[in-house]
């Protein structure tokens, strides 16, 4: 109940392409989920966040949406540039509980 | 403004020693989380400490302990090393206490266990 599940393991885009990450929880307790970006020898950076009582949130070129009965969430990047090529992490996390719980993370390729 | 540092950057130890790691947040965070990263995994949740108290704690053995000081800086101890301790051991701060303050990393310790 705990997990976060995200697919794919790796994604190769073309450069102006659209990036698509997707994740599924199974606790519905979990009422945050954010997406992280980390680059090699670097610790995960906050990218965007969503709350379930929303759909989508867009943050210039990244979007999350989220269906909550579904229980599923996207990361999509928009325009997807070389300089995006990272691992990115979904996570979930609720109230009563006080940690993040992440995905398995996605290696993400742009190629110019 | 600093963001999270961590030191040190990456250390070297044997089997069965111990080791401490060490965490500042960003300034006026009062709230620490410690995560340990396995190569090609997701950071997995190891402590939260607010207000020098423990708050959270995951599925990790008595060998991992941690602790926070007055000035919100924390320690996180492994005790009797074991090869798959190694690891990328990363820091989080956030402003308060709870899993909904969006969590701040600092670039990781990396740890190797020969």
């Amino acid at each position: 109940q705990q997990q976060v599940k995200q697919s794919p393991q790796s994604l190769i885009v073309q450069k102006g392409g659209i990036s698509i990450i997707n994740c599924a929880y199974e606790n519905t307790a979990f009422d945050y989920f954010p997406w992280y970006q980390q680059f090699p020898g670097k610790g995960p950076a906050l990218l965007i966040a969503i709350r379930p009582d929303v759909s989508e949130k867009k943050e210039g070129r990244f979007t999350i949406s989220f269906n909550k009965s579904a229980k599923q969430f996207s990361l999509h990047i928009m325009d997807s540039q070389p300089g995006d090529s990272a691992t990115y992490f979904c996570a979930a996390s609720g109230p009563g509980g006080f940690k993040t719980i992440f995905g398995a993370g996605t290696r993400l390729f742009v190629k110019a | 403004d600093a963001g999270v540092t961590q030191s040190p950057t990456h250390l070297i130890k044997t089997r069965g020693q111990h080791v401490t790691l060490r965490c500042s947040p960003i300034s006026g965070h009062k709230s620490v989380s410690w995560y340990q990263q396995v190569l090609g995994q997701g950071p997995q949740f190891i402590f939260q400490y607010y207000e020098k108290e423990e708050r959270g704690r995951g599925n990790f053995p008595d060998r991992f302990s941690a602790r926070q000081f007055p000035n919100y800086s924390s320690e996180l101890n492994v005790n009797a090393l074991l090869l798959g301790d190694s690891a990328l051991y990363l820091c989080a701060s956030s402003l308060y206490r709870g899993p909904n303050q969006p969590q701040h990393f600092g670039d990781g310790t990396r740890l190797s266990i020969l």
